[in-house]
């Protein structure tokens, strides 16, 4: 049972380019989300997914956007990225909005 | 005022020693709480979750949630040097439009020392 996988684990990209991370869970959840994670900020919310076929914005949505492919596959674009988006990605689920929520493993992802 | 915002760190313990994690929170209609540790270059792990005011125990670990006061906090009893790490309060948000949101505070490092 893989539980969420994120890929790639490790990226650099240089400002302007754009790419895709990539989120997976086996375990059958509705709710799905990216999170990004900065020193001392804690994990702040970018996009959300309450269930398939619906997306919202979290607190840091700017320079991002999001896919729900299917129930199993949330996907995080960003379409040209900046120095400022240098930060480690987590995606997460939970079976529903009120419960526990699963984290992949991150992508640290770097910007030059 | 921060959505969720825990007590400021890092906070250092002895071996043996209870450690005391708080966490407030804005929105009155949250429902569910969430403690979760993270170990350096690791990704968050749940530890506790917590839906009714009062007390949850589980193993070293005791949540308390007072929905009135808008608090949850984290005691780790008989702390050990591998409970050193990064701790996170989560809280599911329901008001207006944060809905549905998971928001999580900005973490208090805990350290025990032998």
């Amino acid at each position: 049972n893989a539980g969420v996988t994120q890929t790639p684990k490790f990226q650099v990209l240089k400002t302007g380019q754009s790419m895709t991370l990539q989120c997976a869970q086996d375990m059958n959840h509705n709710s799905m989300y990216w999170y990004r994670q900065d020193p001392g900020m804690g994990l702040r919310l970018i996009y959300y997914s309450a269930s398939e076929g619906t997306t919202d914005k979290g607190e840091v949505p700017n320079g991002y956007n999001v896919s729900r492919l299917n129930k199993r596959e949330f996907s995080l674009r960003l379409e040209s990225a900046a120095p400022s988006q240098t930060s480690v990605y987590f995606c997460a689920s939970s079976l529903h909005q009120n419960t526990e929520a699963f984290f992949g493993q991150g992508t640290r992802l770097t910007v030059v | 005022q921060k959505e969720v915002e825990q007590n400021s760190g890092p906070l250092s313990v002895p071996e043996g020693a209870i450690a005391s994690l708080n966490c407030t929170y804005s929105d009155r209609g949250s429902q569910s709480f969430f403690w979760y540790r993270q170990y350096s270059g690791k990704s968050p792990e749940l530890i506790m979750f917590i839906y009714s005011n009062g007390d949850k125990e589980d193993g070293r670990f005791t949540a308390q949630l007072n929905k009135a006061s808008q608090y949850v906090s984290l005691l780790i009893r008989d702390s050990q040097p591998s409970d050193s790490a990064t701790y996170l309060c989560a809280v599911n948000m329901r008001g207006g439009t944060s809905y549905g949101k998971l928001t999580f505070g900005q973490g208090t490092i805990l350290t025990v020392h032998p």
